[in-house]
């Protein structure tokens, strides 16, 4: 079992929808958790973070992390064609000195 | 921007021979750490170096080895290579060990033939 699992997809959402993007972890020791984009042939970009239980939101995103069901989401409001990138889920507990990363998954924001 | 350089940006090499991939990390940042991510997959880390130190290492052969600068910048150099060592190498850099915000730079993209 992968520690952080992620679904492939690709997501297909239209534009001006709300894409949800999930992400489940396996080491209960995680403390923190980060979400980053990553367009084609370029290198992962980060969108948010999210330490404690519950929703953190920043523009049209917003990160929810439910330690008990070792889950993380990120919703993205009013999806547009830029935001088609694979997002991919880490995992990291504090002190750790590495990120744990999912597969990604794939959003296509179809116009 | 993330202010994390990295080069060169493309290189091919061949079976047996050694890589050296440099990385400048962002101003004020003593922690480096380097992932590989194959074509598809999610970044794999590789090992960490905080204040000219190895402080952590993934589940990848000796034949993966680096350094840290006093300036902070950083060389992760692979000998003997393999064609799986084709990837996608990429340095990340955070202010502390403690503190896991890591910021990549634009990766170095290896093809070995």
């Amino acid at each position: 079992q992968k520690e952080v699992e992620q679904n492939s997809g690709p997501l297909s959402v239209p534009e001006g929808a709300i894409a949800s993007l999930n992400c489940t972890y396996s080491d209960r020791g995680s403390q923190s958790f980060f979400w980053y984009r990553q367009y084609s042939g370029k290198s992962p970009e980060l969108i948010m973070f999210i330490y404690s239980n519950g929703d953190k939101e920043d523009g049209r995103f917003t990160a929810q992390l439910n330690k008990a069901s070792q889950y993380v989401s990120l919703l993205i409001r009013d999806s547009q064609p830029s935001d088609s990138a694979t997002y991919l889920c880490a995992g990291g507990p504090t002190g750790r000195r590495a990120l744990t990363f999912g597969s990604g998954t794939r959003l296509q924001v179809q116009p | 921007e993330t202010g994390v350089t990295q080069s060169p940006t493309h290189l091919i090499k061949t079976r047996g021979q050694q890589v050296t991939l440099r990385c400048s990390s962002q101003s004020g940042h003593n922690t480096v750490s380097w992932y590989q991510q194959a074509l598809g997959q999610g970044p794999q880390f590789i090992f960490q170096y905080y204040r000219e130190e190895e402080n952590g290492r993934g589940n990848f052969p000796p034949r993966f080895s680096g350094l840290q600068f006093p300036n902070y910048s950083s060389e992760l150099n692979v000998n003997a290579l393999e064609l799986d060592d084709s990837a996608l190498y990429l340095c990340a850099s955070s202010l502390g060990w403690i503190q896991e915000t890591q910021y990549f730079g634009p990766g170095t993209r290896l093809l070995v033939l």
